[in-house]
């Protein structure tokens, strides 16, 4: 079947720290992957998506490589602001059975 | 008015009230997503429409009715609750069913809105 796993949070780091959220997958055919987040007392917003093998989405300052060999699509950004806290998802779609699926989310505090 | 609007924003009911729960999306889509996100627990995919037909009922209890009108038009409604249905309540759209053969499908949400269950 199809899932995806994403760290445990929450993560907290510090202004312009380097940030790396692990995410991985399992799919049944080729699918599309994608990074949501959610800021406090909003909805899920895309952040970057890549929609096949060596694919690398991005968006500010944010990417993520999509990996067939690790099935991975790891979160990573050089230098986080606090304005970046907030809950990040990683989430697949699957092309055989039209569906989304979502990691349960990891919680980022950035602290000055 | 672009994306997606959900209304209301916040939501406060007793069990025994009826209530509503909207969704529009002006983005020209034709799959319409209820989700369900609770504290501490994956979101949970409620209900799928796609061109107005329903495709998806993800085992919800009979006390959510969802009702799509039109492709651009979503209802929640809600009656004898439980407090355990306190959730934040998400709307989402995205190109037809029919479009995730070509990978490019991408879910766009509302803000959501808040439900208490009192």
């Amino acid at each position: 079947g199809n899932s995806v796993t994403q760290m445990e949070g929450p993560v907290t780091l510090s202004e312009e720290a380097f940030l790396t959220i692990n995410c991985t997958y399992t799919a049944t055919g080729y699918p599309s992957l994608f990074w949501y987040v959610q800021y406090p007392g909003e909805g899920l917003q895309l952040l970057l998506k890549a929609t096949k093998a060596d694919d690398k989405g991005s968006n500010k300052g944010f990417e993520a490589t999509y990996r067939k060999e690790t099935t991975s699509f790891h979160l990573e950004k050089g230098s986080v602001q606090v304005s970046d806290s907030a809950v990040y998802f990683c989430a697949l779609s699957d092309r055989n059975f039209n569906k989304f699926y979502f990691g349960s989310g990891t919680k980022l505090n950035v602290k000055p | 008015e672009t994306g997606v609007t959900q209304t209301p924003r916040h939501l406060v009911m007793g069990m025994t009230n009826k209530k509503s729960l909207k969704c529009e999306q002006h983005l020209g889509h034709n799959a319409m997503y209820w989700y369900k996100q609770s504290a501490k627990k994956p979101l949970e995919l409620m209900f799928v429409y796609n061109f107005k037909e329903q495709t998806e009922n993800n085992s919800v209890p009979s006390r959510f009715s969802p009702e799509c009108p039109n492709s651009s038009h979503l209802f929640l409604h809600l009656h004898t609750l439980q407090p355990e249905d306190s959730a934040l309540y998400l709307c989402a759209s995205s190109q037809g069913l029919s479009e995730f053969l070509s990978g490019a499908n991408v879910l766009t949400f509302g803000a959501g809105s808040r439900l208490t269950v009192l």
